[in-house]
């Protein structure tokens, strides 16, 4: 069956150093991956998605890499802040309306 | 601009009652709408989505259901709660497969 792995439940890092989020997947073959953030008590919401031909995209501060062989992305935020603290979920997709989210890597920016 | 609502935005209610909670989306036409239901701990878990108007696809069965009344309009219901029916249940539209837009959730506790 299709399963989804965010790399911790938790990663606590200083404000300033770049946070680094892992998704892997087994028995999928997406034709695209979505990172959503979610604060507590709240809806997740979009910030990126990359396609299986793309091997890297940015916006702002935020960095994702999709590596199709090793069936893993990395989300990366590049000098972090407290206000970045929230919960990210990944979710590769492959064209169905059945959507699956991993769990959720929980990051805490320490001041 | 699109916007999504749900309410109520908190529901307490007892073991047997029964249940319905309301989405609506603005500034779309024809959205695909999905409930997601995120029990404590645990990842998204989609439980209906439609494509239409009275078009309804179940992913989970339980003592829940899903209509869509109105093009805009997607309601989550239930006859009888159960203890397990508490949890974060939110409504998401999109355009099309992939990026999905979150509500702000209803937060139901059945005690």
């Amino acid at each position: 069956s299709q399963k989804i792995e965010q790399n911790s439940e938790a990663l606590n890092i200083q404000e300033g150093k770049t946070a680094t989020l892992t998704c892997n997947y087994t028995n999928y073959s997406p034709a695209y991956l979505q990172w959503y953030r979610q604060d507590p008590g709240r809806g997740p919401v979009f910030l990126l998605l990359i396609r299986e031909n793309e091997k890297e995209k940015r916006k702002e501060r935020l960095k994702v890499t999709f590596d199709t062989t090793l069936k893993q992305s990395l989300f990366h935020i590049t000098a972090s802040q407290p206000a970045d603290s929230a919960t990210y979920l990944c979710a590769p997709g492959a064209g169905s309306y059945q959507l699956t989210f991993g769990k959720g890597t929980k990051l805490s920016v320490i001041p | 601009s699109q916007t999504i609502h749900q309410w109520p935005a908190t529901l307490v209610q007892p073991v047997g009652s029964p249940l319905s909670l309301e989405c609506t989306v603005e500034g779309t036409s024809n959205p695909n709408l999905y409930w997601y239901r995120q029990a404590a701990g645990r990842g998204l878990q989609l439980l209906f989505y439609s494509v239409g108007i009275g078009q309804i696809s179940s992913e989970v069965p339980q003592n829940l259901s899903a209509s869509r009344p109105q093009d805009r309009q997607f309601i989550l219901s239930s006859k009888k709660l159960l203890l397990s029916d508490s949890g974060f249940y939110l409504c998401a539209w999109s355009l099309s497969t992939d990026t999905q837009y979150f509500g702000p959730g209803t937060r139901l506790t059945v005690l």
